[in-house]
């Protein structure tokens, strides 16, 4: 069964209106997050990396003030993005990593969320 | 910096074997992965190598030189819901200790 959910798995809004997508760990406790981006026929592009506790880490070209990261328990990290336009539409994956498991398969994605900014 | 080259798209019959290649030149290496997308839902996992050499998992076989840059992901009897995207990525130190960078991924198709 899953073990990271994210929600909501579509959100349709207009233009200006901030969205916030949650990625729950649902039987681990997920020391790191990452939010990941993807356009249509492209592949994931890493966004930021997630600490519980401490500020997230930005990969270059991503704004931190648009793409709000909060990861405030072991089990919940959250993404806002503010003030969304259309240009942000796209799919947006979350991932978490279970530090308990074996390196194989170190990082257990979300079902993704579908943004589409009207 | 971080580069990953894989085909953009394949194309192979049902029943038939297909190799997808990955070459990789990246700042660090831990590790490579891959990972199948179907349209619209997440990755899953499929393989991981961190030893050179062949990794067989049933159908799917992963293959890693790490002296070449290069894998191979190679998919036995093919099966019509075979037919998705193949991501190869790479584990490399970053934030939080290590990250994973992707290709483009490979979007192959089965056909009868």
């Amino acid at each position: 069964g899953a073990v990271v959910s994210q929600h909501p798995s579509r959100v349709i809004c207009k233009s200006g209106t901030s969205v916030k997508i949650e990625c729950r760990s649902l039987d681990f406790q997920a020391t790191t997050m990452f939010w990941y981006r993807q356009f249509p026929k492209k592949s994931l592009m890493l966004m930021a990396t997630s600490n519980e506790g401490s500020k997230a880490t930005y990969e270059q070209g991503v704004e931190k003030d648009k793409f709000l990261i909060n990861h405030a328990s072991l089990t919940l990290s959250t993404l806002t993005v503010t003030s969304a336009h259309p240009e942000d539409s796209s799919f947006y994956i979350c991932s978490a990593r279970d530090p308990d498991r074996t390196d194989n398969q170190p990082q257990h994605f979300g079902d993704g969320t579908r943004l589409s900014i009207l | 910096g971080q580069n990953i080259d894989q085909p953009t798209e394949m194309t192979a019959t049902e029943g038939a074997i297909v190799q997808i290649n990955c070459t990789y030149q990246t700042s660090g290496f831990n590790g490579l992965f891959w990972y199948q997308q179907h349209a619209g839902e997440a990755p899953t996992f499929l393989s991981y190598n961190v030893l050179d050499g062949l990794e067989e998992k049933g159908r799917f076989s992963s293959f890693l030189s790490r002296s070449k840059g290069y894998s191979y992901l190679l998919l036995k009897e093919l099966q019509m819901k075979d037919s998705a995207s193949y991501l190869c990525a790479v584990k490399s130190p970053g934030a939080g200790s290590y990250q994973l960078t992707f290709g483009k991924g490979t979007k192959l198709s089965v056909i009868p």
